[in-house]
């Protein structure tokens, strides 16, 4: 079956380490999205890529950074200057829709981090 | 730009009572719309979506919503509360041209009371 599968479910991290959030979709979907959720805020974007090599940033890009060297992926660094980490941290997906149509978001199952 | 308010963080309501949930939009567009829902520890799941066909939107699990311009509107409801209805819904706006991004509202937690 299609899907995004991001690794690991729970992540621990030490203060001043980077940690890389994997996000693997099968769907051929071109776009794709980092977002963060925090309780009471909804999800707020971090980053996006529309097409493979190139991204965007999103609304709280301070202290992330992402590549898209193939389709498929979209990894996740959140680095040491990132001050509050933790975090439940979603990917998703788009098909680029043409001629006014879209296609909603297809999410994956969450990484949660935890900053020890 | 767009946005989206969710009136009431919290809801609760009894087992085989309507649900309501409140979603309000800006947009300075034509927009389209959205409600996900998620369980605990999950991603989210697409409930159901306005694209400016039919303004009265059936999703899946016997929600609907009811796109209302002149409201700027866009409430989810469902005749009768199951108790695995219990979950966080979002509700998400995006103008409805070329391939804008998401951007969500903070959520609803929707408590049902056996």
């Amino acid at each position: 079956d299609g899907g995004i599968t991001q690794s690991p479910k729970y992540l621990f991290r030490k203060e001043g380490q980077n940690v890389t959030l994997s996000c693997e979709q099968n769907l051929n979907h071109d776009a794709m999205y980092w977002y963060r959720q925090d309780p009471g805020q909804g999800l707020r974007l971090i980053y996006y890529s529309q097409i493979v090599n190139d991204f965007q940033k999103g609304d709280i890009a301070e202290g992330y950074s992402v590549s898209r060297e193939k389709k498929e992926s979209f990894p996740l660094t959140v680095t040491s200057a990132q001050k509050n980490p933790t975090a439940f941290y979603l990917c998703a997906s788009r098909h680029q829709g043409t001629g006014g149509n879209f296609y909603g978001y297809t999410f994956g199952s969450g990484t949660r981090l935890t900053v020890v | 730009a767009q946005s989206v308010t969710q009136l009431g963080s919290h809801v609760s309501v009894s087992e085989g009572a309507l649900v309501l949930l409140r979603c309000n939009y800006s947009s300075s567009v034509p927009p389209y719309l959205f409600w996900y829902v998620q369980y605990p520890n999950q991603g989210l799941q697409l409930l159901l979506k306005y694209t400016s066909a039919a303004t009265l939107v059936k999703g899946i699990n016997g929600f609907e919503a009811e796109f209302k311009k002149s409201e700027t509107s866009f409430h989810l409801t469902k005749p009768s509360a199951h108790m695995s209805d219990a979950a966080e819904y979002f509700c998400a706006v995006s103008a409805n041209f070329g391939n804008e991004k998401l951007t969500f509202g903070t959520g609803t937690r929707l408590t049902i009371i056996p």
